[in-house]
């Protein structure tokens, strides 16, 4: 099926570690963002990408890596990760700038 | 001055009755207002969304109401039922600099509809 598909749904690692959150969506959309949802902070962008090799940072990208070599994926790395990180991600992707944006169905990530 | 202010933080109401979900920003460079519903376990999908140069905007039981001069939008869901239970998130989108399209949200309402 068409749509944006996040990959795991649920992970725990350990402080330290690397952890990588697939994002991968088929429908060519130029745009493609990450958030993070937290209680009482609602969703804020760590990264964002409006075309294949070019991505930006959002409101909170400290500790975070991103790529994205082809349109229609966009991982997010944790390269070490720390408890404060312990969040779910969202991806989202939309077609040009006007248009709607798109959400997977997150990824809750657990680090201990 | 990139802030979306969200209120309530959580609402209760009977079914039948009709919640109302208040927004607040300080941007006038916003340019475009969505609202967003997400269930437990989902992501945020959009709802109805409305442009500035608009007062109002009805998609079924679901109205927003814009007051560009106060610079402040409201969510009104009419006779509400149990299935709207969900978390409720306003946002105002950026047109400026590079950061055109990128979405300020609010940090949300959660809605329970009681039987």
């Amino acid at each position: 099926d068409a749509g944006i598909t996040q990959s795991p749904r649920y992970k725990i690692t350990e402080t330290g570690r690397q952890v990588t959150l697939m994002c991968h969506q088929t429908w060519s959309h130029s745009y493609m963002f990450w958030y993070r949802q937290d209680l009482g902070h609602g969703l804020r962008l760590i990264y964002y990408s409006a075309a294949a090799d070019i991505t930006d940072k959002g409101e909170v990208p400290d500790g975070y890596v991103v790529s994205r070599s082809k349109t229609e994926n966009f991982p997010l790395t944790l390269e070490s990760a720390t408890r404060s990180q312990t969040s779910v991600y969202f991806c989202a992707s939309k077609d040009v700038s006007n248009q709607p944006q798109h959400f997977g169905d997150g990824t809750r990530l657990s680090i201990l | 001055q990139q802030q979306v202010k969200q209120s309530p933080q959580s609402l209760i109401v009977q079914k039948g009755g009709i919640p109302i979900i208040n927004c607040a920003y300080e941007n006038t460079a916003f340019d475009y207002f969505p609202w967003y519903q997400q269930f437990p376990g989902k992501g945020p999908a959009l709802l109805i969304a409305i442009r500035p140069d608009v007062s109002e905007k009805k998609e079924g039981r679901f109205t927003i109401s814009f007051n560009k001069s106060a610079k402040q939008f409201s969510l009104h869901i009419m006779d509400s039922q149990p299935g709207d239970s969900a978390t409720y998130f306003c946002a105002a989108r950026m047109n400026y600099g590079g950061s055109q399209g990128n979405l300020i949200f609010g940090k949300g309402t959660k809605l329970s509809v009681k039987p």
